[in-house]
């Protein structure tokens, strides 16, 4: 079991650009989620997903697409990135109401 | 929205010391949960709560949820080096789970 995996680990955008958050779960668990982390604001939640197909928003939603075409995929998108969109993203699935993270990937947006 | 606080921010303390954190929330939550984070890592679950009053133990780690439903410690007993991190704790209900900002603890040998 590789449990959650993110890719990439770091990632530098120029303002405007647009790209994927990779993200990926072997653990069949029907609820995923994104995560943003900014330093002395603990976690928030981006958007979540509790099945194929179905997809909701969270805290912090806005700049950000998701899709959920497979139980084992939860990609983020930025359409159109900004300087406020530099953080740390994880992914994350759940069994119950026990989260499994990912190991993070550290977007900075110049 | 729900918002949680969580204290103390930082604790720098003594090996063998017991270490204290709390998070209080102006809603009440059906979950709480407590991660611990290491540098360059995602959070990992520590200690779960489904229960208003449960207690529970994990090693030298106890944590609580509150009879209100509205706050969650958590305690560390004889701290060692490898306590070290930052330690949040997090509320669960209808989907949606929020975050304390952090307690980063500090242990010196």
């Amino acid at each position: 079991n590789a449990g959650v995996t993110q890719t990439p680990k770091f990632q530098v955008l120029k303002t405007g650009q647009s790209m994927t958050l990779q993200c990926a779960q072997d653990m069949n668990h029907e609820y995923m989620s994104w995560y943003r982390q900014d330093p002395g604001m603990g976690l928030r939640l981006i958007h979540y997903s509790v099945g194929a197909g179905i997809t909701d928003q969270g805290e912090v939603p806005n700049g950000y697409n998701v899709s959920r075409s497979t139980t084992e995929d939860f990609p983020l998108r930025l359409l159109s990135a900004a300087p406020s969109q530099t953080s740390v993203y994880f992914c994350a699935s759940s069994w119950g109401n026990e989260q499994f993270f990912g190991p993070g990937t550290r977007l900075t947006v110049l | 929205g729900q918002q949680l606080n969580q204290s103390p921010q930082s604790m720098f303390i003594q090996e063998g010391e017991d270490v204290s954190m709390n998070c209080t929330s102006s809603s009440i939550f059906n979950t709480w949960l407590w991660y611990k984070q290491d540098p360059g890592e995602g959070p990992v679950l520590l200690i779960a709560l489904y229960k208003a009053g449960e207690l529970t133990s994990n090693g030298r780690l106890t944590a609580q949820f509150g009879i209100t439903r509205k706050d969650s410690f958590l305690n560390i007993s004889a701290s060692i080096p490898s306590d070290v991190g930052i330690y949040f704790c997090a509320g669960y209900f209808n989907n949606d789970m929020r975050f304390g900002a952090g307690t980063r603890l500090t242990v010196k040998p």
